[in-house]
């Protein structure tokens, strides 16, 4: 079965400072993982996608994810924080014909 | 490229009646998905519609029930509406053989009182 569980609720960080979110998943196979970002009142954005290719995924402003089969994680990244990027933010691994979403980390960012 | 689309954005309906929410997929894709998202929660998975035919369902009781178009659009029916099925209504379209993402509408907020 796949699962992906996110490890933190909340996240707070400061403009310009990096960002973290952490993502486990579990599968029974190779995994197809994503991150999509929710802003308030708006539908799901694909932040960026791992499919079994480089395990350093790059994606849309600025963030990257990286895929870790030893430690089954598959963590978000950016180096520098702004403002638009507060919202939520989910980790999904495809399953056979449907993706499983994790609870969500919602991200502020602090001026 | 006209992304995926829903209607309507907002819906208030009453409990015990029956409602029916509309998606029309980005273009080229031919799959279908639906998601249910309560408040401060993630998506979780209603169904897949592939070829006019359910083809996955998640957990999720008969009182829901969807149909696939032709043209691929698609709408998601609930009956006997609870006050439980107050959520934002997502639709996500993709297309068989991959890529596997999916793209998502802006979803379609429903409020049963």
């Amino acid at each position: 079965a796949q699962s992906v569980t996110q490890l933190d609720s909340h996240v707070s960080v400061s403009e310009g400072t990096p960002v973290l979110l952490r993502c486990n998943y579990s599968s029974s196979y190779s995994p197809s993982l994503f991150w999509y970002v929710q802003h308030p009142n708006k539908g799901l954005q694909l932040l960026l996608k791992y499919t079994s290719a480089a395990t350093l995924v790059k994606g849309i402003n600025g963030f990257e994810a990286e895929f870790k089969k030893s430690e089954t994680s598959f963590h978000l990244t950016k180096p520098s924080a702004h403002m638009s990027d507060a919202a939520e933010y989910f980790c999904v691994v495809r399953g056979l014909n449907q993706f499983y979403f994790g609870t969500g980390t919602s991200l502020t960012v602090i001026p | 490229d006209a992304g995926v689309t829903q209607s309507p954005t907002h819906l208030i309906k009453t409990r015990g009646q029956q409602v029916t929410l509309r998606c029309s997929p980005k273009s080229g894709h031919d799959t279908v998905s639906w998601y249910q998202q309560a408040l401060g929660q993630g998506p979780q998975f209603i169904f897949q519609y592939y070829e006019e035919e359910e083809r996955q369902r998640g957990n999720f009781p008969d009182r829901f029930s969807g149909h696939q178009f032709p043209n691929y659009s698609s709408e998601l029916n609930v009956n006997a509406l609870l006050l439980g099925d107050s959520a934002l209504y997502l639709c996500a379209s993709s297309l068989e053989g991959g890529p596997y993402e999916q793209y998502f509408g802006p979803g379609t907020r429903l409020t049963v009182t």
